[in-house]
């Protein structure tokens, strides 16, 4: 089954502590992107990557790390959480950046409480 | 500066009726827009993209149709459903290949 699939689904933690939740897909996509959801304020986008070895960052980049080493994971790393991280998160992927217009794919998302 | 405004915020409706969310937004150039649902905790899950020469699109009983000239999109569902509540996201996206900008969705709930 054509799935995004992410790790934890629920993280309680607490401030300071480094964390990564990762994110995979079996589609063979090359476009990944990571995005925070808050009431209030809708998804954002923090780091995307259009292929292996290349990311860039989004709107709200701040405080969070990424890696595409290879195709199908795209982790989200938190070196030193912070309360203010605490969300709702979700990984998603596309065909390439380049198709367009291409269907996006999300994650079933993690839940993020830092304590 | 580019953005994408949903309304109403949020609605209630009864089972079997209909309803129209409205999406304006002001990207340019425009490239493509998009219509998710987003059930409590789940992700978004895709139900139309339309380019610049769609006007109306269709996915089972949801329709979305758009106006390019004046920025603005809606999504109709007929005959709602409970598991219609959700949700409603719209999403548009500037130039081939640049970040989707998301709208803060709709709120639908669906009351028996």
């Amino acid at each position: 089954e054509a799935q995004v699939t992410q790790n934890p689904r629920y993280l309680i933690t607490v401030t300071g502590k480094k964390l990564t939740v990762t994110c995979s897909q079996n589609m063979n996509h090359e476009y990944m992107s990571w995005y925070r959801q808050d009431p209030g304020l809708g998804l954002r986008q923090i780091y995307y990557s259009m292929n292996v070895e290349v990311t860039d960052k989004g709107d709200v980049p701040e405080g969070y790390k990424v890696s595409r080493k290879e195709k199908r994971n795209f982790p989200l790393i938190l070196e030193s959480p912070s309360p203010n991280q605490t969300s709702l998160y979700f990984c998603a992927s596309s065909l390439s950046w380049r198709e367009d217009p291409d269907t996006q794919y999300f994650g079933p998302g993690t839940r993020l409480t830092v304590l | 500066k580019n953005q994408v405004e949903q309304s109403p915020q949020s609605l209630i409706i009864l089972e079997g009726k209909n309803c129209t969310l409205q999406c304006n937004y002001t990207v340019s150039p425009f490239s493509n827009l998009r219509w998710y649902k987003q059930d409590t905790g789940r992700g978004p899950v895709s139900l139309t993209i339309m380019t610049f020469s769609e006007n109306t699109k269709s996915n089972g009983r949801y329709t979305a149709t758009l106006d390019a000239d004046t920025k603005q999109s809606s999504l109709h569902i007929t005959a709602s459903q409970l598991s219609d509540s959700a949700s409603y996201i719209c999403v548009v996206r500037g130039q081939a290949g640049t970040a989707l900008i998301f709208g803060k969705g709709t709120t639908l709930s669906v009351s028996s």
